[in-house]
Order: structure tokens, then C-alpha cells, then sequence
């Protein structure tokens, strides 16, 4: 059972535009939710993280907006560049218990082109 | 955030054998994570590993096939046995400090 579904697969946006990654989620116990950015050869890398009790947040160029009541949560990239291009996971996990771990979505494959 | 080194960062095996992935830690932490990044996919965690105790499986991964050790807060490996076509993947340790997840760069495995 897939807990964290992500959308798109894929996305191509021309430099400067805004790309909308979108994820929802199933287990209302999740209360961790970070977006991570893998380039090729690399490990993930935690680019920005939100919790439940707010609705957006920036950091730079990245902001995550957040959407409880519909258990939903969306990465927006402002300006992008083409170094944005990479793949995006978003993810979620339960911050109770000694045992967290982050389930991941399916990944969303960036290309900014020129 | 922690420091992760990963060795090997890249290897080639023999179906039938076995190879052993290393994580060192720049500093303590409680649990260490292992995942695997099959070509092209998320990431599936095969594995939770506290230090001296046995670690946790995920459904789908056994002790058998992926053993892993936790002698200290700063290492753990994973083993990948008896390794066919299908093990071929990006296998990754992550830890967690204050809920702030670091990867390691990966071990990409290809099994011939």
C-alpha cells in the first residue's frame, strides 16, 4: 500500500517558471513531511521540511505549502534554474515513538530547460 | 547536519556472492537507516539498526539476505547475499539527527 503518492512523474518548465511538485498522504499520524532533491550519483538531499501546524513555508527559492484537512502537501520552486534540475521525492514519517522512518513518493523527474 | 561516508561508492559482483556496505557516521547517533533506490524508483527501506540490538526488518527484507551490523554509534554495515541480477540497485544509510535525515552518497551494486 503506497502511503505517499507523488505527482507529476515528470515535468519540464522553461527557466523561471514555477514548478508544482504535489504529494498526499494516507496515515493521519504523519506529522514530518520533508521534500528531498537527488541528482544523478548522488544520495537525496534534504532540501526543505514541514510540520502539520502550519500552512507554508519558505526557504530561498523552495516553498512547501501544506494542506491538512486535505492531507496533501505541494514543493513550489520559484525562478527556477536549470541546476534545479533534478529528481524531487517527497516523503513523511511520525515523529512519536523511537522508531521513526520517512516513507518516500515515487520521485518527480525536474528538467529546466534554457 | 551529520557527515555520511558510504564505501564502496560503486561496485560489480558475481551473482552467488555477497558484498558489504559500510556507513561511518562523523558523530553518535541512535538509528541508523539502510534503503535501496532500485534504477530509476524511490527509495524502500529494507532496514532499521539500533546499536547492540538486532535490527528491524521491513516487509519483504529478511536478516538472511541482508544482514546488517551495529557495533558503535558511528557504523553499521549492510550485506547484500548471495547477490542475482535483481539485488542491482543503489543501496543508502541514513541517520537521523533532530529529524534532520542524511543520506550517504550510495553504494550503486550491479550484479552479473
Amino acid at each position: 500500500q503506497q502511503q505517499v503518492k507523488q505527482s507529476p512523474q515528470s515535468l519540464i518548465v522553461q527557466k523561471g517558471g514555477i514548478p508544482i511538485i504535489n504529494c498526499a498522504y494516507e496515515n493521519t499520524a504523519f506529522d514530518y513531511f520533508p521534500w528531498y532533491q537527488q541528482f544523478p550519483g548522488k544520495g537525496p538531499a534534504l532540501l526543505i521540511a514541514i510540520r502539520p501546524d502550519v500552512s507554508e513555508k519558505k526557504e530561498g527559492r523552495f516553498t512547501i505549502s501544506f494542506n491538512k484537512s486535505a492531507k496533501q502537501f505541494s514543493l513550489h520552486i520559484m525562478d527556477s534554474q536549470p541546476g534545479d534540475s533534478a529528481t524531487y521525492f517527497c516523503a513523511a514519517s511520525k515523529t512519536a515513538g523511537t522508531a521513526s522512518k520517512l516513507t518516500f513518493g515515487t520521485g518527480t523527474r525536474l528538467q529546466v530547460t534554457l | 547536519s551529520a557527515v555520511i561516508s558510504q564505501k564502496p561508492s560503486r561496485d560489480i559482483c558475481q551473482r552467488g556472492t555477497s558484498l558489504t556496505i559500510q556507513c561511518q557516521v562523523d558523530s553518535q547517533v541512535t538509528m541508523m537507516f539502510w534503503y535501496r533506490q532500485q534504477p530509476g524508483q524511490s527509495l524502500t527501506l529494507i532496514a532499521t539498526a539500533n546499536q547492540g540490538s538486532e535490527a528491524t526488518y521491513e516487509s519483504g527484507f529478511v536478516i538472511d539476505k541482508f544482514p546488517i551490523s551495529r557495533p558503535n554509534l558511528t557504523f553499521s554495515t549492510l550485506t547484500v547475499s548471495n547477490m542475482s541480477p535483481e539485488d542491482s540497485s543503489i543501496y543508502l544509510c541514513s541517520v537521523d539527527r533532530d529529524h534532520g535525515y542524511t543520506f550517504g552518497s550510495g553504494t550503486r551494486l550491479t550484479v552479473v
